[in-house]
């Protein structure tokens, strides 16, 4: 596709269920990023994936969070046990290597009730 | 660590005036990077700055870096209702990930 798109664009889910948001980003590209936006708050890094290198896990706030992605494609984030903490939107970028802009994704809307 | 400032947080400024928002940021950068978010909506690339005195403009948006002060500015000329947003930056040092900072929130009133 032209651009970065995650899947879903809303979710709503009741407290203590699993969850799986999906990144597809622009073809080609090997950088990968989640971040999380809460309401009026800036972005927050999740995890960095850049071609076959060990993820950068630093930002991953518990171990209810994962994530992974299979080569240059797809990435699925995945928060276990949801909480209404977890509440926020769950914005996905890519990026090719070498090159230097990042472009974003339109974002999950995770609400946790 | 890296660390990113940017101020003001907030902005509330009248149309046709100009104003000035700033980005910090600690640590020597390969990149810099100035970003719009509409509310609800994504984040829109408007600039990537890379290099020492490096100055890109977009209509009414003017954006400069100068590494040796760790500051890059985002300038706003004769502002127009348009341009209410939240602006942030971001830097990256090597292959480490976009740091943020906590982004102005533009408001531009008559």
């Amino acid at each position: 596709g032209a651009g970065v798109s995650q899947s879903p664009s809303n979710k709503v889910t009741e407290k203590g269920k699993d969850v799986e948001l999906r990144c597809d980003p622009i073809s080609g590209h090997t950088a990968l990023y989640w971040y999380r936006q809460r309401l009026g708050q800036g972005l927050e890094f999740l995890i960095y994936f850049q071609g076959n290198s060990a993820p950068d896990k630093s930002g991953l706030p518990s171990d209810r969070f994962s994530a992974e992605r299979t080569g240059e494609s797809v990435s699925t984030l995945t928060i276990q046990r949801t909480q209404q903490e977890d509440s926020a939107v769950y914005l996905c970028a890519s990026r090719l290597t070498g090159g230097t802009e990042a472009f974003f994704g339109q974002g999950t809307r995770l609400t946790v009730v | 660590e890296l660390k990113v400032e940017q101020n003001p947080l907030f902005l509330s400024m009248q149309e046709g005036k100009n104003y000035t928002i700033y980005c910090n940021y600690s640590t020597t950068s390969d990149r810099l990077y100035w970003y719009r978010q509409d509310p609800g909506k994504s984040l829109e690339s408007l600039f990537v700055l890379l290099s020492n005195g490096a100055v890109k403009q977009e209509g009414r948006l003017m954006a400069s870096l100068d590494t040796k002060a760790r500051l890059s500015t985002l300038h706003i000329t004769a502002a127009v209702h348009d341009l209410s947003a939240t602006y942030f930056c971001a830097v990256v040092i090597s292959s480490t990930p976009l740091v943020f900072g906590k982004g102005t929130r533009l408001s531009v009133i008559a």
